[in-house]
């Protein structure tokens, strides 16, 4: 058990429809990472946050949005969804959200669009 | 912009065999390597490399790093069933960002 608690673990849902996803890190971590992994595109990076602030970003569709809340969870919001958005969405965190650490993942929400 | 690759994309070996996991990469102002294996969901976390030429070791499974080369490769000896898995390369660079490969699917028959 890696200390990081995704919800939900499946979310079925309908195209056109929002839903949000919810991390809460590893006790004292400060950093939270979103990450998509579908079949042919493997770990993709979408954002990270470091203490309630967005520190670095990556391929994160302007459909998404998240945030990390004071008491350091985060939320990654995916809105109008497509079919292809259908993927695993790891949350991952670290201490100090620096590169040279190690990130420690949960176990994912599986997220299927029909 | 940043590319992390690896090879093979997968392989299939006997109980007891030797591989052998090839990940290389061109990123700006790298800082570290790191390897995952990832078995049913969530990626767990093996190494970390910073310097080049210094073996990480841990049982069975060893890595090494080469920043001339810009690869690295991680070795799985005597190779047991639980190491079927995914194995993920990662490179973290300035400016807190973090590629990943796209793994190395492992299959080990009994």
């Amino acid at each position: 058990d890696s200390g990081v608690t995704q919800t939900p673990k499946h979310l079925i849902t309908a195209t056109g429809q929002r839903v949000t996803l919810r991390c809460s890190p590893r006790s004292g971590d400060l950093s939270v990472y979103w990450y998509q992994q579908s079949l042919d595109q493997g770990l993709q990076f979408l954002i990270q946050y470091y203490n309630g602030e967005e520190r670095a970003k990556g391929n994160i569709l302007e459909r998404f949005s998240a945030q990390q809340f004071p008491d350091l969870h985060s939320e990654l919001n995916l809105s109008s969804l497509e079919l292809g958005d259908s993927a695993l969405y790891f949350c991952a965190s670290s201490a100090q959200g620096a590169t040279n650490e190690k990130l420690f993942f949960g176990s994912g929400t599986q997220l299927s669009v029909l | 912009e940043d590319k992390v690759v690896q090879s093979p994309l997968s392989l299939v070996v006997h109980e007891g065999d030797t591989v052998t996991l090839n990940c290389s990469y061109e990123v700006t102002n790298f800082r570290s390597l790191l390897w995952y294996k990832q078995e049913k969901k969530a990626p767990t976390f093996l190494f970390m490399l910073t310097s080049s030429g210094i073996e990480k070791k841990s049982g069975r499974l060893s890595s090494i790093l080469d920043k001339k080369e810009l690869f690295s490769i991680l070795n799985i000896t005597a190779t047991q069933t639980g190491d079927s898995a995914v194995y993920l390369c990662a490179v973290g660079a300035a400016g807190n960002k973090l590629t990943f490969g796209g793994g190395t699917r492992v299959l080990v028959k009994p």
